[in-house]
């Protein structure tokens, strides 16, 4: 599976679009890029996943490049409950394991 | 989405004793599972992965007779960690995918946190 990429932290203003970004430049043409999310102390959260369109559900925006070697991921009215620990993976939608990277910790400002 | 579950949720041990932690899919038939430890302020560390009725792959540096892995359902998996010690402080987490493909995405537990004194 092809590693990733994202910045350590960020910090969001409560109310304001979160963007995290994502680098995958080694992805391959069968692998898909999933959003996970870990509250402190909590299992990851399922949020998105997509593998070359644009997609939305009721949590949040996933955006892949036309290249798809990166993609960002929006939450669009950040709250404080979106304080976590963001992962973004690559893997085929028929692969087994999921490997985590370092992830970014979003911090939302009240 | 679907529901995986642990337990205990968090547990003290003294050195030397060994510890069951049980991972269950409540509402669906995982035929694989996979276990992960995480230390404080670091990522998911996968562990090994559990299939059904068969012998659990352990990712390289994990002791399969240290981390012992039992998946004897399609609704259940265990990791018993054998003679504890402080060291295995950690918290290991669960997770699940259903049977058949789908989306791909894995179901995680609520997590387990083991402190061996």
């Amino acid at each position: 599976d092809a590693k990733t990429t994202q910045p350590p932290s960020m910090d969001c203003a409560e109310g304001r679009a979160a963007n995290l970004p994502c680098n995958h430049s080694t992805i391959s043409g069968n692998e898909y890029v999933y959003w996970y999310r870990q509250i402190h102390s909590q299992g990851p959260q399922y949020i998105i996943h997509g593998l070359k369109n644009n997609e939305t559900n009721e949590m949040a925006s996933l955006i892949i490049t036309e290249d798809r070697k990166s993609s960002t991921l929006i939450l669009p009215h950040a709250t404080l409950r979106d304080t976590a620990v963001y992962y973004c993976i690559v893997r085929t939608n028929t692969g087994n394991q999921f490997y985590f990277g370092t992830g970014t910790s979003l911090t939302v400002i009240p | 989405g679907a529901v995986v579950s642990q337990h205990p949720s968090r547990v003290i041990c003294k050195s030397g004793t060994s510890v069951k932690i049980e991972c269950r899919s409540l509402d669906f038939q995982a035929t694989t599972m996979f276990w992960y430890r995480q230390f404080p302020k670091q990522s998911l560390m996968l562990m090994a992965t559990s299939n059904e009725g068969s012998k659990a792959t352990y990712e390289q540096g994990v002791e399969k007779d240290k981390f012992l892995i039992n998946h004897a359902s399609l609704t259940l998996s265990t990791l018993t960690v054998t003679s504890a010690h402080p060291e295995d402080s950690s918290f290991y987490i669960c997770s699940a995918r259903t049977s058949g493909g789908g989306t791909g995405e894995l179901f995680f537990g609520e997590g387990s946190r083991l402190t061996v004194l």
